[in-house]
């Protein structure tokens, strides 16, 4: 069966310090692999896509980016954090590209101070 | 532009109580439905989905969603409420383009004894 893996689960970091968050699938291969993020009393956005091996589409501008540089893992990181970075990060996955039904991770939930 | 509403930002029922919660779409073709569930402090878990056929759709946790094309609505609905129903509750539609979900704002749901 497919997991999902995503660490770390809590995380707090200062103003200016790198953040790198880690998601890897297991079970699957080739999957669309996605990062959201999800601030304080608002819905889910998405910020990066991914259908391939070193392939990311960003949806919003901002201070993150993000990688793949492996079938199954995806990374989020960014060089310098902000405090509006701050919130609740979800990876997920799916299958074929018709296919939009969304398996999450358990997300990071970020703090920037 | 494609969007999703959902107007009701918190309900609370009581355990037993039916429940609905609302949401609605603005989508310029025919649309891919889905409700997600949130725990606290975790990811997304699919409820339900809609890609065609009969209207009203079966999830899991006895919920239940029905399409109404002529509302550009989905709303979800339970019978009988149970505690551990309490959670928070998103809608999304999705953009056509293999797992890119629109998401709504979210319901957060609290059950009373």
């Amino acid at each position: 069966s497919q997991t999902i893996h995503q660490w770390p689960a809590t995380l707090v970091q200062p103003v200016g310090s790198p953040l790198s968050l880690e998601c890897t699938v297991e079970g699957t291969s080739n999957p669309n692999l996605y990062w959201y993020r999800q601030a304080a009393g608002r819905g889910l956005q998405l910020l990066f896509y991914s259908v391939g091996i070193g392939q990311i589409s960003s949806e919003v501008p901002q201070n993150l980016s993000a990688s793949r540089p492996q079938d199954r893992q995806f990374i989020l990181s960014s060089k310098k954090l902000l405090l509006s970075d701050s919130g609740f990060y979800l990876c997920a996955w799916s299958g074929t590209p018709t296919n939009e039904k969304l398996f999450f991770g358990s997300g990071t939930q970020l703090s920037v101070l | 532009a494609q969007s999703v509403t959902q107007p009701d930002i918190h309900i609370t029922v009581s355990e037993g109580a039916s429940l609905e919660l609302r949401c609605n779409y603005s989508y310029g073709a025919t649309p891919y439905l889905f409700w997600y569930v949130q725990s606290p402090g975790q990811g997304l878990q699919l409820l339900l989905k809609y890609f065609s056929g009969d209207t009203l759709v079966q999830g899991i946790k006895g919920f239940e969603a029905e399409f109404k094309r002529s509302q550009s609505s989905f709303n979800l609905r339970k019978p009988s409420v149970h505690w551990s129903d309490a959670a928070e509750y998103f809608c999304a539609v999705g953009s056509g383009q293999g797992g890119k979900l629109i998401f709504g704002q979210g319901t957060e749901l609290s059950v009373k004894p």
